[in-house]
């Protein structure tokens, strides 16, 4: 069974950098169609798509975040992180990293994902 | 405001049925069979329960399944256990340069 998990700084200043891992169990990252991506909810809010990296590289970021995100990958880990910069509280939120299954014509649904990590912007 | 509209909370005794929609636009639930269906208790990885409308991944229980009519995509819950109380969250693909879009969330309590 394929199993995620989110890693990194719990806290973070308002204006810097939100960095976090993902590491994937089970399975290449570098393999297969698949799409890893990251996603948040904010308290009390519903989810939000930040992006993906495909396993041939390419990237694409949700247009609200775009100008702040870095999606990458290191496939000798078995990780994929995210960067996220000139943070502000609304970016306070529960980040998790979650397997996309989709194809050239369209994305289908996310069928593994990590339990997450609570991100707080903060001085 | 998510992209789609969910009810924020659902009810219902043990043993009893209930329905939770799912409503978007043209442009997503009701142009595509891209629509997912995620249960989440707090803590745990949310987990996938229904995909393309209405297919159960292997593992997932026959209580659960999905429907779509028009704009508006259904999951229902038959049978209603304790262990089904938990947010879930609907997800659909999109036409719009945001690719993919989730609902707001509902909170299931058996009462």
């Amino acid at each position: 069974q394929v199993q995620l998990q989110e890693s990194g700084p719990g806290l973070v200043k308002p204006s810097q950098t939100l960095s976090l891992t993902c590491s994937v169990s089970v399975g290449s990252i570098n393999s297969g169609g698949y799409y890893w991506s990251w996603i948040r909810r904010h308290p009390g809010k519903g989810l939000e798509w930040i992006g993906y990296i495909h396993y041939t590289g390419n990237t694409y970021y949700n247009p609200s975040l775009k100008s702040r995100v870095t999606i990458s990958a290191d496939t000798s880990s078995n990780q994929f992180s995210l960067k996220l910069t000139s943070v502000t509280a609304a970016d306070t939120a529960v980040y998790h990293c979650a397997r996309l299954i989709g194809y050239s014509y369209g994305l289908d649904y996310f069928d593994y994902w990590g339990q997450g990590t609570l991100v707080t912007v903060s001085s | 405001q998510s992209a789609l509209t969910q009810p924020a909370s659902v009810s219902g005794s043990p043993g009893q049925s209930i329905t939770i929609s799912c409503t978007g636009t043209s442009s997503d639930v009701g142009a595509y069979n891209y629509v997912s269906w995620y249960q989440h208790h707090p803590g745990k990885a949310p987990k996938l329960m229904i995909y393309e409308v209405n297919i159960r991944p292997s593992g997932v229980s026959n209580r659960f399944s999905g429907s779509k009519s028009g704009n508006t995509a259904s999951l229902t819950i038959s049978g209603l256990q304790a262990e089904d109380e938990a947010d879930y969250y609907c997800s659909s693909y999109t036409s719009s340069t945001t690719l993919v879009v989730f609902g707001g969330g509902t909170e299931v309590t058996v009462l």
